[in-house]
């Protein structure tokens, strides 16, 4: 089931630190790579995604890296903050909207 | 705009009940999920509706699980009879054109 392949499972960062997260994929169909977020109790939100004609898409202090060759995409989270405290999960799609999530990497920024 | 409403949020029944959830998608969105969401793990689709027609149900258990999407709006997700490893969020989600996905706050459901 499980078709995206995410790292780390968990992540602690000091506050002003870069988070990273990384994601790779086996289906080569996939033409659309989204985060979200997912604060507890809530259903996830998208934060960002990217198409594979670009190796790289910045909004705010959130950017994703995309290497097709690899099959690889990350997130980098500039200057985090606790609010930025949350589960964050890699997915991929392709022209079916088959939407797939990667396991999930909870990130803890402490003050 | 009104989100992806669920219900019921929280569910507790025993093992062997039926249990059905609830979901009301984003007004003109064609395209449903019904995803499971087992503790620490990312979400799992069970289903995938694209107007009243289910186009994916490959990971749905069809001898426990059912699900209808009436007139490609509303739709339910029934278990019967539940089991105890069914307890998990099962988490409603719909799309206009399959990308950007808006999820519901899910049905968290306990078997005991």
């Amino acid at each position: 089931q499980q078709q995206v392949k995410q790292s780390p499972q968990s992540l602690i960062v000091q506050k002003g630190g870069i988070s990273i997260i990384n994601c790779a994929y086996e289906n080569t169909a996939f033409d659309y790579f989204p985060w979200y977020q997912q604060f507890p109790g809530k259903g996830p939100a998208l934060l960002i995604a990217i198409r594979p004609d670009v190796s790289e898409k910045k909004e705010g202090r959130f950017t994703i890296s995309f290497n097709k060759s690899a099959k690889q995409f990350s997130l980098h989270i500039m200057d985090s903050q606790p609010g930025d405290s949350a589960t964050y999960f890699c997915a991929a799609s392709g022209s079916g909207n088959d939407m797939r999530f990667g396991a999930g990497t909870r990130l803890t920024v402490k003050p | 705009e009104a989100g992806v409403v669920q219900s019921p949020r929280y569910k507790i029944i025993e093992k062997k009940q039926p249990v059905a959830f609830w979901c009301n998608p984003i007004s003109g969105h064609n395209t449903l999920y019904w995803y499971l969401q087992n503790l620490g793990q990312g979400p799992e689709l069970l289903i995938r509706y694209e107007n009243e027609e289910a186009v994916d149900d490959s990971q749905l258990p069809k001898d426990r699980f059912s699900a209808e999407r009436l007139k490609g709006v509303d739709s339910t997700l029934k278990i019967q009879p539940a089991e105890l490893g069914d307890s998990a969020v099962y988490l409603c989600a719909s799309s206009l054109r399959g990308r950007e996905l808006f999820f519901g706050e899910g049905s968290r459901l306990t078997v005991l």
